[in-house]
């Protein structure tokens, strides 16, 4: 069965940097593609990016610019998210979301979210 | 355009049929994918590839497409139906509708 952890909430200051992990389990890691998809509070989705694990070719919303990094571990089986220059309005829930094929064109599982607060 | 329009909300009794629609340019040429989300939760995929129903989704959940818009039918609306429903589509970059509210009344 396909699952994907996620880690606690977090609060973070204006101007730093979030890394957020996405530890896969029940499927293979390597023939996988992760999405990045952000909520904030009584919002819309809004998709951030996606990573193809095998090749690590990603692809980002052109909102986030330079502010974003997706990457992977392939030993540990887990997709990270990095966020640059965090503001008040990157508050939001952080989900990864996973296909079993590589394919990227919608999600098949969905991860239980990490909060991010952004607060000075 | 990379737009996904869809009605703020829509209300059906009980058993009644809800008929949530997704519009947009790029739909014409892209499936469409849709999901669930109830509140304090995370999104689920019920509705794939335009028509497609993932293993473990209620036969009352349907899908259908014409032209740049498509529909999301759920028949004999239950009460645990009530929810935030995404249509979603992708050509490279991913893109969410905005979501419609499902009031069960």
């Amino acid at each position: 069965q396909m699952n994907l952890e996620q880690s606690g909430p977090e609060v973070k200051r204006p101007g730093t940097s979030l890394r957020v992990p996405c530890k896969t389990s029940g499927f293979s890691f390597g023939n996988s593609a992760i999405h990045w998809v952000r909520q904030a509070r009584g919002q819309r989705l809004e998709w951030i990016g996606w990573i193809v694990a095998g090749s690590g070719r990603t692809n980002h919303a052109q909102k986030f610019n330079d502010r974003v990094l997706i990457s992977r571990d392939m030993s540990e089986k887990t997709a990270y998210l990095e966020l640059t220059s965090l503001r008040s309005d990157d508050t939001a829930i952080y989900f990864c979301a996973a296909r079993s094929d590589s394919k990227i064109d919608y999600m098949e599982v969905w991860g239980t979210g990490t909060t991010v607060i952004v607060s000075s | 355009s990379d737009e996904l329009t869809q009605p703020p909300s829509v209300s059906v009794s009980p058993g009644q049929t809800a008929i949530i629609t997704c519009s947009g340019e790029e739909l014409s040429v892209q499936s469409a994918h849709w999901y669930q989300q109830k509140t304090g939760q995370a999104p689920v995929l019920i509705i794939y590839k335009d028509t497609k129903r993932p293993s473990g989704i209620p036969e009352r959940f349907s899908g259908s497409s014409s032209g740049t818009t498509v529909s999301l039918t759920i028949s004999g609306v239950q009460a645990e139906d009530e929810a935030d429903y995404y249509c979603q589509s992708a050509a490279g970059r991913v893109f969410f509708g905005g979501g419609t509210r499902l009031t069960v009344l």
